[in-house]
C-alpha cells in the first residue's frame, strides 16, 4: 500500500495570500497524482490530476507540481471560497487507491 | 449535467446489512468505472471499492472484502453497494464518484449517504 502523507495538516492563510500544500508518497507513483478540495458539508471536489492538470472549471490560482514522491498544490492568492480542505490521492497504485490525511487551509 | 444520487444510508446494528444505491444521470453510466469512497465522522477519505465500466473488474479496500460488494446495472443507470457483517468502524458518510484515467481519478461526487452502526 502506498501511504501519502500531508504536511502541514493545518495552514493559516490571509486572504489575497500564496498557501503551498505538500504531499509526500511513500513510493514513486509517477505523476498519478490528485488534488481534492472539500468545504464542510459538501462532497469533494476535484482541482488537479495528472499532478499538474486542473480540472474543468477550477481558477488559474490553483496549481500542482511535482513527480515521483514530492507533490505541490499551490494557490496563488487565497480568495474566501479557498478556506477548505485539501487531499491529494494516488491512482498509480491501486487496491488500493490511497489518499492525504488532509490539509485545513484557514483564515489567518 | 451530471449528477449523482445516493441512497440507502441508515441506522444498522453491528452485524448487519445495507445496500447502497447510486442513481446516475446527464452521462452514459457504461462508460464510465466507478467507485465508492467513504468518510468517517470528523475523518479523511478512503477509498472502498471499484467497478469497471462492464463489471468484469471490481476491486477492494482490503478491510471490506468479503464482506461488501460492488455491482452496477448500466441499463438502470445505477451504482449498488451491498454492505453485509456491518462494524462500528464502517460508520460513514459513503460517495459514489465518477472515475476518470482508468478509473483512479474521480471527477463527479454524489452528495452521500451516511451509514451509522451502532446498537
Amino acid at each position: 500500500e502506498i501511504v501519502m502523507t500531508q504536511s502541514p495538516v493545518t495552514l493559516s492563510v490571509s486572504q489575497g495570500e500564496r498557501a503551498t500544500l505538500s504531499c509526500r508518497a511513500s513510493q514513486s507513483v509517477g505523476t498519478k497524482l490528485a488534488w481534492y478540495q472539500q468545504k464542510p458539508g459538501q462532497a469533494p471536489r476535484l482541482l488537479i490530476y495528472g499532478a499538474s492538470a486542473r480540472a474543468v472549471a477550477v481558477p488559474a490560482r490553483f496549481s500542482g507540481s511535482g513527480s515521483g514522491t514530492e507533490f505541490t498544490l499551490t494557490i496563488s492568492s487565497l480568495q474566501s471560497e479557498d478556506f477548505a480542505v485539501y487531499y491529494c490521492q494516488q491512482y498509480n497504485n491501486w487496491a488500493p487507491l490511497t489518499f492525504g490525511g488532509g490539509t485545513k487551509v484557514e483564515i489567518k | 449535467e451530471v449528477q449523482l444520487v445516493e441512497s440507502g444510508g441508515n441506522l444498522v446494528q453491528p452485524g448487519g446489512s445495507l445496500r447502497l444505491s447510486c442513481a446516475a444521470s446527464g452521462f452514459t453510466l457504461s462508460s464510465y468505472w466507478m467507485t465508492w469512497l467513504r468518510q468517517a465522522p470528523g475523518k479523511g477519505l478512503e477509498w472502498v471499492a471499484n467497478i469497471k465500466l462492464d463489471g468484469s473488474e471490481k476491486y477492494y479496500l482490503e478491510s471490506v472484502k468479503g464482506r461488501f460488494t460492488i455491482s452496477r446495472d448500466n441499463a438502470k443507470n445505477s451504482l449498488f453497494l451491498q454492505m453485509n457483517s456491518l462494524r462500528a468502524e464502517d460508520t460513514a458518510v459513503y460517495y459514489c464518484a465518477r472515475g476518470e484515467a482508468g478509473g483512479g481519478v474521480h471527477t463527479f461526487w454524489g452528495q452521500g449517504t451516511l451509514v451509522t452502526v451502532s446498537s
